[in-house]
């Protein structure tokens, strides 16, 4: 079984839809908690960061965090055009206050939406 | 200019060849990392170096090398490629401000081993 298991996908919405993505984990030893959104031929970039159980609001993305299920999601609202791409959950251990760095991404939830 | 460059961006190689990816940063951070991405598999951490003294396997660091031949340039090296390391790598930096440690990734190389 995989640490990092990331509801596949893919997934079609209309514009102005609330789009929930979901992850899970076995690993406890995870501290802190990410949200990746890669474009087709680019590199993935950072869009949420989190260590501690509870929401997270930036804009119309919400990264909800839950340590005690072991479960993550990631909310957008009124979902634009402009979001479809791939989003990838990720998750580091850490210490004191400080990640170890690597991370273990989820497989990926390709997201498409449609004017 | 990027921040974090990759050379090539695309290659085809034949099984059993020797080739090197190669990473370059702008950004000053000591953390590299290399990463392999496959449909359906997300990434998965192939070798990290937290300094220029500083190596560690990751996850499938089999078939793999690495060399950090300076803070700014980490190069990923497969010594006798085969059809299965055909994907798609990412190259990536991060300098930890408190518990916050966000990596950034260059834009990939993708390789097809023939």
């Amino acid at each position: 079984q995989k640490e990092v298991e990331q509801d596949p996908g893919p997934l079609s919405v209309p514009e102005g839809a609330i789009v929930s993505l979901n992850c899970t984990y076995s690993n406890s030893a995870f501290q802190y908690f990410m949200w990746y959104r890669q474009y087709s031929r680019k590199g993935p970039e950072l869009l949420m960061y989190t260590y501690s159980s509870g929401n997270k609001e930036d804009g119309r993305f919400t990264a909800q965090v839950d340590k005690s299920s072991k479960y993550i999601s990631l909310f957008i609202r009124d979902s634009q055009p402009s979001d479809s791409a791939t989003y990838l959950c990720a998750m580091s251990e850490g210490a004191g206050g400080t990640s170890y760095g690597k991370l273990t991404f989820g497989q990926g939830t390709i997201l498409t939406v449609h004017p | 200019d990027a921040d974090v460059t990759q050379t090539p961006r695309n290659r085809i190689t034949k099984t059993g060849k020797r080739i090197m990816l190669e990473c370059s940063q702008t950004k000053g951070h000591d953390r590299m990392y290399w990463y392999r991405q496959d449909p359906g598999l997300g990434l998965r951490l192939i070798y990290y170096s937290f300094d220029v003294k500083d190596i560690n396997k990751g996850e499938i660091s089999d078939g793999y090398s690495v060399s950090r031949q300076a803070q700014a340039k980490f190069s990923l090296s497969l010594e006798s490629a085969i059809p299965n390391q055909t994907a798609l790598y990412f190259c990536a930096t991060s300098d930890p401000q408190g518990f916050r440690d966000e990596q950034y990734f260059g834009p990939g190389t993708r390789l097809t081993v023939t």
